[in-house]
């Protein structure tokens, strides 16, 4: 599976738009993108997921480049409580997911 | 909420005792993946059981076991506890193994 790189922490102002970027530079075709978000010590929230094309649903956006090397998670409206670590996570073998060490993303108001 | 549920919430175990973690799936959901998330770390994937049968299995030793039961419900078994296993255990369930997983809360396991 692709690894993936994650600034270590992001600011947000309440109300804005949350960009988070991820590098996943050595993908394969196959590795579908996915994205998970973890608030303190809970369980990891499933967000989004996407292979090639954009993906929006209730809760975000998903770009993906056309290369696929990286992608932005974009949460349109951010609250206080979408402070979170953000994990973008690339894998082909869905029995095993890599989630590396995530974005700190601190929504301020 | 995910439909995911975990027991017990918090455990308190020592050195060289031997623990038993509980997972029930969301209905509907056949896999059930265990993680162990040490303190300012991501989680770090245990093993996955499909179908009551071991699926893929990550860097971790013998003493980390499991079962999956015919209602896919499924356990997490950690012999000869040491220091280290000090973490929160999430486990996931999800349709078949190439699905979206969907996390519980964790159980918070202190080893002392």
């Amino acid at each position: 599976d692709a690894k993936t790189t994650q600034p270590t922490s992001m600011d947000c102002a309440e109300g804005r738009a949350a960009n988070l970027p991820c590098n996943h530079s050595t993908i394969s075709g196959n590795e579908y993108v996915y994205w998970y978000r973890q608030i303190h010590s809970q369980g990891p929230q499933y967000i989004i997921h996407g292979l090639k094309n954009n993906e929006t649903n209730e809760m975000a956006s998903l770009i993906i480049t056309e290369d696929r090397k990286s992608s932005t998670l974009i949460l349109p409206h951010a609250t206080l409580r979408d402070t979170a670590v953000y994990y973008c996570i690339a894998l082909y073998n869905f029995n095993k997911f890599y989630f590396g060490s995530g974005t700190k993303l601190n929504v301020k108001p | 909420e995910t439909g995911v549920t975990q027991s017990p919430t918090h455990l308190i175990k020592t050195r060289g005792q031997q623990v038993t973690l509980r997972c029930s799936s969301q209905s509907g959901h056949n896999t059930v993946s265990w993680y162990q998330q040490a303190l300012g770390q991501g989680p770090q994937f245990i093993f996955q059981y499909y179908r009551e049968e071991e699926n893929g299995r990550g860097n971790f030793p013998p003493r980390f076991s499991g079962l999956q039961f015919p209602n896919y419900s499924s356990e997490l078994n950690v012999n000869a506890l040491e220091l280290d296993d000090s973490a929160l255990y999430l486990c996931a369930s999800s349709r078949g193994g190439s699905d979206t997983q969907y996390f519980g809360p964790g159980t918070r396991l202190t080893v002392l």
